[in-house]
């Protein structure tokens, strides 16, 4: 079946800093979108792309899709304390109804 | 405003004991999904309605169970919990698998804990 490979599993930094982390994929995918999840909650929709190569803001959070549509990345930009969690990528193939997601990125935020 | 809501948000059950988690939802959203997700793992699929289909995903056990009687509210039946069901549970809902349609709104999830 397929899956998603996100990377890095978790990272420290300091406030202020900015953060990339992405998820890859043996299979093609035509949506990918980016989940934020706090602790003892449900995730949260970031950002949604739906074109290779697109390129989408949502304040300091920038993603993209991947050309090969294999890939897609997350970047935080000066990174605050409430970015504290754990995003998840999330995918679909074809019309398929249901998300293939990541394994997660646990991000912690020191002061 | 929740749009989607689980009740209750912490569940206790004996092992063996039947227990029903419920999502409600005011989006009329076609698709509702159940996920079950232990400690930060990914959420794993359980099964999902398409408006009255109901699709299973092939490695859900016969222990978990679904109602769909409306298209506000989706039940999760889980009719003899072992120590292994102990979890948090999402519920999302979708308006239809086309292009924006596919993104998934979560519910706050319900921790369910088995004694």
């Amino acid at each position: 079946g397929q899956q998603l490979n996100q990377s890095p599993q978790s990272m420290f930094i300091q406030e202020g800093e900015d953060v990339s982390m992405n998820c890859t994929s043996s299979s093609i995918f035509n949506t990918w979108l980016w989940y934020k999840q706090d602790p003892g909650e449900g995730p949260v929709l970031l950002i949604a792309l739906y074109k290779a190569g697109e390129l989408t803001s949502n304040g300091r959070l920038t993603a993209q899709f991947g050309i090969t549509r294999k890939d897609s990345f997350l970047n935080i930009s000066a990174s605050i304390p409430s970015d504290v969690g754990i995003y998840f990528c999330a995918g679909r193939t074809g019309t398929a109804s249901k998300l293939t997601f990541g394994t997660g990125t646990r991000l912690q935020v020191t002061l | 405003d929740a749009m989607v809501i689980q009740n209750p948000r912490y569940q206790v059950t004996q092992f063996g004991k039947p227990v029903t988690l419920s999502c409600s939802q005011t989006l009329n959203h076609n698709v509702m999904y159940w996920y079950q997700q232990k400690s930060s793992q990914a959420p794993k699929l359980l099964f999902h309605y398409y408006d009255k289909d109901f699709n299973n995903e092939a490695d859900t056990p016969d222990n978990f169970q679904s109602r769909r009687p409306n298209t506000s509210f989706c039940f999760l039946d889980i009719r003899s919990p072992g120590l292994g069901d102990a979890a948090m549970y999402l519920c999302a809902t979708s308006s239809h698998p086309w292009q924006e349609g596919i993104i998934q709104y979560f519910g706050a999830g319900t921790r369910l804990s088995v004694l």
